[in-house]
């Protein structure tokens, strides 16, 4: 596609169920990074993906919290038991190469606005 | 730590002024800077990178200066219109630390009214 697709766009669920969200990164990214901003806040780092390296999971605020991506394409933010503190919006990103130490710009999905009842 | 700060918070502004938004850092080692507009309810996207050996940068209505002595940036809109209400976040990249080398500071909200 043209750009980083997120989905749902909306997602309203009850305390305690499991949510997934989904990316689906510019083709030919190899970087994809997982960012949750809350009501008036900055964006908060909760995974990135590079390749086939193992994936920075620093950000994870929980296990409650999970992300894989396969075959280097698509990803998947699972958040299990959610809880109403877990009420954001969630943003994936993807770029085309490493940014440590690059100029590699982060192109932004829409989010995922997840609220929980 | 590596850290951004960025000022004002909020800004509130007439249609046709100008203003200028700072952001601070103590990222180290530098490797460049980067300002993203965001509009309510979309993603942000990139409006300027400085680098190291870059002190100004123009984008249309929109100027980027960077002092790295000082490790200060500001990002300087002329003659605004409404469109410039958003959020403007300034995004550091390190050549190491954590989450990819990223620190993203907090944003100013800038709101322009008619």
């Amino acid at each position: 596609g043209a750009g980083v697709s997120q989905s749902p766009s909306n997602k309203v669920t009850e305390k305690g169920k499991d949510v997934e969200l989904r990316c689906d990164p510019i083709s030919g990214h190899t970087a994809l990074y997982w960012y949750r901003q809350s009501l008036g806040q900055g964006l908060e780092f909760l995974i990135y993906f590079q390749g086939n390296s193992a994936p920075d999971k620093s950000g994870l605020p929980s296990d409650r919290f999970s992300a894989e991506r396969t075959g280097g394409s698509v990803s998947t933010l699972t958040i299990q038991r959610t809880q109403q503190e877990d009420s954001a919006v969630y943003l994936c990103a993807s770029s085309p190469r490493r940014t440590s130490g690059r100029s590699g710009e982060l192109f932004f999905g829409e989010g995922s606005r997840l609220t929980v009842l | 730590k590596n850290q951004v700060e960025q000022s004002p918070q909020s800004l509130i502004i007439l249609e046709g002024k100008n203003c200028t938004l700072q952001c601070n850092y103590t990222v180290s080692p530098f490797s460049n800077l980067r300002w993203y507009k965001q509009d309510t309810g979309r993603g942000p996207v990139s409006l300027t990178i400085m680098t190291f050996s870059e002190n100004t940068k123009s984008n249309g209505r929109y100027t980027a200066t960077l002092d790295a002595d000082t490790k200060q940036s500001s990002l300087h809109i002329t003659a605004s219109q409404l469109s410039d209400s958003a959020s403007y976040i300034c995004v550091v990249s390190g050549s190491g630390g954590g989450a990819d080398g990223l620190t993203f500071g907090k944003g100013t909200h800038l709101i322009i009214q008619p």
